[in-house]
């Protein structure tokens, strides 16, 4: 079956250290991106890839940091930079154009302590 | 600034019966609205997508509407069953050229019982 993969589902961390969070898709998809879900607040994009070997940053990308050497995969970092790293992380990809949806892991909660 | 704002924020329902949440937006320029089911510790799965043209959209039980001129969206569902219960979000696309920017509103905890 065709899908995403986030790895690990629970992730736990001591502040300071950096963390990576793994995202996985066999869809086939161009784009990819990765969202921050916080309760009582809507998703919000931290960085977004179009194709492969680029990116771009989403709007709360301080303290994160990607790659995309694989079309398949978009690991992201969770750095020491970043002031608040505990919360939901969701991956997504999807086709390109405007009428299309976005497919979705299901997720990795961090917790920093 | 583009807002999507969905009410009620939580709602708890006996099984069988329906409800309709509502999403109320200020986006622009308006590109398509989406709904999206989301379960507890899981990712959202889209239900449905509408652009402009469209006033009304159903998925099975789910039925949305979008009325453009007013801004406004809901998302019915009927004869709820236990396995309805998630958090349900609204998402406006706004386009720009090339490019797609899409907020997303807060959700709507919905609880089915027995």
């Amino acid at each position: 079956d065709g899908g995403i993969t986030q790895s690990p589902k629970y992730l736990f961390r001591k502040e300071g250290q950096n963390v990576t969070l793994s995202c996985e898709q066999n869809l086939n998809h161009d784009a990819m991106y990765w969202y921050r879900q916080d309760p009582g607040q809507g998703l919000r994009l931290i960085y977004y890839s179009q194709i492969v070997n680029d990116f771009q940053k989403g709007d709360i990308a301080e303290g994160y940091s990607v790659s995309r050497e694989k079309k398949e995969s978009f690991p992201l970092t969770v750095t020491s930079a970043q002031k608040n790293p505990t919360a939901f992380y969701l991956c997504a990809s999807s086709n390109t154009g405007t009428l299309v949806a976005l497919h979705f892991g299901n997720g990795t909660r961090l917790t920093v302590t | 600034k583009n807002q999507v704002e969905q009410s009620p924020q939580s709602l708890i329902i006996l099984e069988g019966k329906n409800c309709t949440l509502q999403c109320n937006y200020t986006v622009s320029p308006f590109s398509n609205l989406r709904w999206y089911k989301q379960d507890t510790g899981r990712g959202p799965v889209s239900l449905t997508i509408m652009t402009f043209s469209e006033n009304t959209k159903s998925n099975g039980r789910y039925t949305a509407t979008l009325d453009a001129d007013t801004k406004q969206s809901s998302l019915h569902i009927t004869a709820s069953q236990l396995s309805d219960s998630a958090s349900y979000i609204c998402v406006v696309s706004a386009s720009t050229g090339t490019a797609s920017k899409l907020t997303f509103g807060t959700g709507t905890r919905l609880q089915v019982t027995l």
